[in-house]
């Protein structure tokens, strides 16, 4: 089945500890996106990529890094976790077509003690 | 940057309209999209309007004013399953493929 996957589906990390959320994309989609969504709020970019070998910062970039060795994943790395990214993290992908329609992964439950 | 407005909650009874408002400030204008979140589950798209003018999907309508910054959502014979919160995003400028997503509105449709 076409789409997006991301592991783990929830996590419980000591603070402090290496973490990597990962993401991967079947429909060749040119650019990929991190978004992490507190409670009772909106969606907020993390990290993006146009295209393989290319990344950008979003708005709260802070505490997280992404690479883009491929098309089809997009790891999003918390090199030293701290209580205040505990969130629930969705990976997107889009086509780049004519709109930017965005197409979400399942999401991951972190939660940082 | 970006400022996106939309109510945060709203209370509809089933097989009723509802109509859920999105006000945005922003530097320059290159589309507007409705996703559909339900608790728990990813956001999944429901339209796109980047021309004025009412675009109609099914039972879902969108509407789109560029110079009063505006647009809603249109939700007619509503259903229990549309209990949801329903996301603005406004598509930025930069071609860059980012979106800027408002805090949704969490819409409740009661018997």
């Amino acid at each position: 089945i076409a789409g997006i996957t991301q592991a783990p589906t929830s996590q419980i990390l000591a603070a402090g500890r290496r973490m990597t959320l990962r993401c991967t994309q079947d429909m060749r989609h040119n650019a990929m996106y991190w978004y992490r969504q507190d409670l009772g709020l909106g969606l907020r970019l993390i990290h993006y990529s146009n295209t393989a070998g290319t990344t950008g910062k979003g708005e709260v970039p802070d505490g997280y890094s992404v690479s883009r060795a491929n098309t089809d994943d997009f790891p999003l790395t918390l090199a030293s976790a701290v209580p205040s990214q505990t969130s629930v993290y969705f990976c997107a992908s889009s086509d780049r077509g004519d709109t930017d329609t965005q197409y979400f992964g399942p999401g991951t439950r972190l939660t940082v003690l | 940057g970006q400022n996106i407005d939309q109510p945060t909650e709203m209370t509809a009874t089933e097989g009723a309209i509802v109509q859920i408002n999105c006000t945005y400030q922003t530097s320059g204008f290159n589309g507007l999209f409705w996703y559909q979140q339900h608790a728990g589950e990813a956001p999944t798209f429901l339209s796109y309007n980047v021309l004025d003018g009412l675009e109609e999907k099914g039972r879902f309508s969108s509407f789109l004013s560029r110079s009063k910054g505006y647009s809603y959502l249109l939700l007619k014979e509503l259903q229990m399953k549309d209990s949801a919160s329903y996301l603005c995003a406004v598509r930025d400028v930069d071609n860059a493929g980012k979106s800027t997503f408002g805090d949704g509105t969490t819409l409740t449709v009661k018997p």
